[in-house]
């Protein structure tokens, strides 16, 4: 089993939509996981992080993290062009290990 | 936020030449610099773990002779690709992590990637 899984898409939605990225990880001691934007070409940026149970909203993005069910997603509400970019979810362990990414493509 | 600076941002060399990339952390110090590749439409992969004053880290399946890490302070991390090969084009990103913190507890902050292309 890998150490971070991604649905790897590529999801379409429309502007304005939200878009839902999931997330599963395999080690129950992680206690931090982020999330990534990748625009291409580009490096990837820190767009959220989370380390309790529950939801973080910041802006029109929102991290849920379930530590039971090992699973974190994140949403982007009222979803622009702006946010097409691929999506990575990054648990750290030895080191920060990335999963495959989703990449998102928001249609105006 | 933290910066981290990587140079250059393109290169393109001629097969069996070598190549080198700087990764800085420009407003803290970094004990542990980490080296990913990315080829098109894939995630990162990572290479190795750069640790100042010692032995870079090398993952299963990169050649370390190929691949040279040197850390040689706390604010600066190279990589070289030595006789670079068509295969070796692709995307290298550093990342940096603030001396003692933990990778547990904190995002790594990136450097902007170098696209190198082999002919």
């Amino acid at each position: 089993q890998k150490e971070v899984e991604q649905n790897s898409g590529p999801l379409s939605v429309p502007e304005g939509a939200i878009a839902s990225l999931n997330c599963t990880y395999s080690d129950r001691v992680s206690q931090s996981f982020f999330w990534y934007r990748q625009y291409s070409g580009k490096s990837p940026e820190l767009i959220m992080s989370i380390y309790s149970n529950g939801d973080k909203e910041d802006g029109r993005f929102t991290a849920q993290l379930n530590k039971a069910s090992q699973y974190v997603s994140l949403l982007i509400r009222d979803s622009q062009p702006s946010d097409s970019a691929t999506y990575l979810c990054a648990v750290p362990a030895r080191q920060l290990t990335f999963g495959s990414g989703t990449q998102l493509t928001v249609l105006p | 936020g933290a910066v981290v600076s990587q140079h250059p941002s393109w290169v393109i060399c001629k097969s069996g030449t070598s190549v080198k990339i700087e990764c800085r952390s420009l407003d803290f110090q970094a004990t542990t610099m980490f080296w990913y590749r990315q080829f098109p439409k894939q995630s990162l992969m990572l290479m190795a773990t750069s640790n100042e004053g010692s032995k870079a880290t090398y993952e299963q399946g990169v050649e370390k002779d190929k691949f040279l890490i040197n850390h040689a302070s706390l604010t600066l991390s190279t990589l070289t690709v030595t006789s670079a090969h068509p295969e070796d084009s692709s995307f290298y990103i550093c990342s940096a992590k603030p001396q003692g913190f933990s990778v547990r507890n904190t995002e790594a902050f990136f450097g902007q990637g170098t696209r190198l292309t082999v002919v």
